[in-house]
């Protein structure tokens, strides 16, 4: 199957700061790659829609200057927690979906973000 | 706003025994998705359903996809302890192009 890579797994950060999170096609272009968080025990929350060449599209009630997307590439897409906080602490997961492949998406490890 | 309905929430049964995991929407799918996660890590897909009606099996579990493209079931067959994890199903929604999570069934398999 296609290939997502995640970076950084962890991460430990003082709040106030901001922490930038790598999401890798490594053998496929995406044209479309998604953020989700995920609470402890609890589903994928979609975030948004990082879309290549053009402005990620939030999902509501999530602060678009908080989480900034940059699909600069076909292969890569970045979430920067801007001034992070405590609660900002979650599981963040990338995914992309292989061109023609229907509705299949192939997700990064996830990345583990801890605010103190 | 699409929502996905996924039941039981948590289930613990013994080895041997068999489990349904359902997934329900108001809405119609364009595809649906099942996924097993582990902790700690990104959910690894275990089947996609496109067309009302599909049945698909992967050795001891059966996907299906309702006739009217708004449900699925995961049913699994002679549970083992290595079946244990959280499964989830996932929606797309042909008006919406974006692929959302249902709640999660949590499974544990008693030795």
């Amino acid at each position: 199957g296609a290939v997502v890579s995640q970076h950084p797994s962890r991460v430990i950060c003082k709040s106030g700061t901001s922490v930038k999170i790598e999401c890798r096609s490594l053998d496929f272009q995406a044209t479309t790659m998604f953020w989700y968080r995920q609470f402890p025990k609890q589903s994928l929350m979609l975030m948004a829609t990082s879309n290549e060449g053009s402005k990620a599209t939030y999902e509501q009630g999530v602060e678009k200057d908080k989480f900034l997307i940059n699909h600069a590439s076909l292969t890569l897409s970045t979430l920067t927690v801007t001034s992070a906080h405590p609660e900002d602490s979650s599981f963040y997961i990338c995914s992309a979906r292989v061109m023609g492949a229907a509705g299949e998406l192939f997700f990064g490890e996830g990345s583990r973000l801890t605010v103190l | 706003t699409q929502l996905l309905e996924q039941s039981p929430q948590f289930l613990s049964i013994q080895e041997g025994e068999n489990l349904t995991v359902y997934c329900n929407s108001s809405s119609v799918f364009s595809s649906l998705q099942w996924y097993r996660q582990e902790p700690g890590e990104g959910p690894v897909l275990l089947v996609t359903v496109v067309t009302g009606g599909e049945v698909k099996k992967l050795k001891r579990l059966t996907f299906q996809f309702g006739d009217a493209r708004k449900d699925s079931s995961l049913h699994i067959t002679a549970a083992q302890p290595g079946d244990t994890g959280l499964y989830l199903c996932a929606g797309e929604f042909s008006s919406a192009s974006k692929i959302i999570f249902g709640s999660g069934t949590r499974l544990s398999i008693r030795p």
